[in-house]
C-alpha cells in the first residue's frame, strides 16, 4: 500500500536559516511520481515540484532544492536562506500510475514551517 | 489563464442536511479529483471524475457522491451531514495522463453544527 511519512510536524527557524523538510514514502510499484505542495494559511495547495521514479537527479529552483534518493525512499525538500514568506504547511505526496492515466494522490500529514523575522 | 475555481468559499450546515460544492477545472484540463482535508491532516482522496464518470473512489461512504458535466466542471454532494464532515474540501484538476500534476483550487470550508 502507498504511504507517505512526514515525521516533522512543526519546524521553526529564523529568517535566512536553511531548513530541510523530510519525506519518506512506501510503494510496491517501480513507476511512481512524487510531489511537493505548499499550503499557505489561505488554504490553497500550491504545486512546487513533480518527480518521477526514474529520475533521481536532484533539482534546484531558486532557493528551493529537492533530493530524491530511491535507496532510502526519501524525497527531501530544502529551503536555502529561508524567508518569512516561506511560512506555510508543506505536503509531500505520492501517486502510482494506473491504466488510462491520472491517479489519486496520497499525502503525508504535512510539516508546518514557521520562519521568524 | 484561469486556475481551478471553487464555490462557495465557506459554508455552514447543520447535521442531517445536504450540501453541494462546485468546481471548475483549469482551462484545458479534463479530470477532476476531490479531496477532504480535516484540520491538521493531509488531504484525503474522495473520488475522481473523467468523461463524466467516476474513475476512482477513496474510502468514503456513499453519502459522498459527485458529478461531472460536459464542460468538465464538477460537483461534490454530501448527504446526511455529520459533525465529522467538517473540513476543507479541495478540488484538483489535471489531464488524464500518467503522472500528470494535479492543480488545486482554493477549497470550500464546510462547518457542520
Amino acid at each position: 500500500a502507498q504511504k507517505v511519512t512526514q515525521a516533522q510536524t512543526e519546524i521553526s527557524v529564523v529568517e535566512k536559516e536553511d531548513v530541510t523538510l523530510d519525506c519518506v514514502y512506501e510503494t510496491r510499484d517501480t513507476t511512481y511520481y512524487l510531489f511537493w505542495y505548499k499550503q499557505p494559511p489561505s488554504g490553497e495547495l500550491v504545486f512546487l515540484i513533480r518527480r518521477n521514479s526514474f529520475d533521481e537527479q536532484n533539482e534546484i529552483s531558486g532557493r528551493y532544492s529537492w533530493n530524491f534518493q530511491k535507496s532510502t525512499s526519501s524525497f527531501n525538500f530544502t529551503i536555502t536562506a529561508s524567508q518569512v514568506v516561506d511560512s506555510a504547511v508543506y505536503f509531500c505526496a505520492l501517486s502510482e500510475p494506473r491504466m488510462g492515466g491520472s491517479e489519486k494522490l496520497v499525502f503525508g500529514k504535512g510539516t508546518k514551517l514557521t520562519v521568524n523575522p | 489563464d484561469a486556475g481551478v475555481t471553487q464555490s462557495p468559499t465557506h459554508l455552514i450546515k447543520t447535521r442531517g442536511q445536504q450540501v453541494t460544492l462546485r468546481c471548475s477545472p483549469k482551462s484545458g484540463h479534463d479530470t477532476v479529483s476531490w479531496y477532504q482535508q480535516a484540520l491538521g491532516q493531509g488531504p484525503q482522496f474522495i473520488f475522481q471524475y473523467y468523461e463524466e464518470e467516476e474513475r476512482q473512489r477513496g474510502n468514503f461512504p456513499d453519502r459522498f457522491s459527485g458529478h461531472q458535466f460536459p464542460n468538465y466542471s464538477s460537483e461534490l454532494n454530501v448527504n446526511a451531514l455529520l459533525l465529522g464532515d467538517s473540513a476543507l474540501y479541495l478540488c484538483a484538476s489535471s489531464l488524464v495522463k500518467a503522472g500528470e500534476t494535479q492543480y488545486f483550487g482554493p477549497g470550500t470550508r464546510l462547518l457542520v453544527l
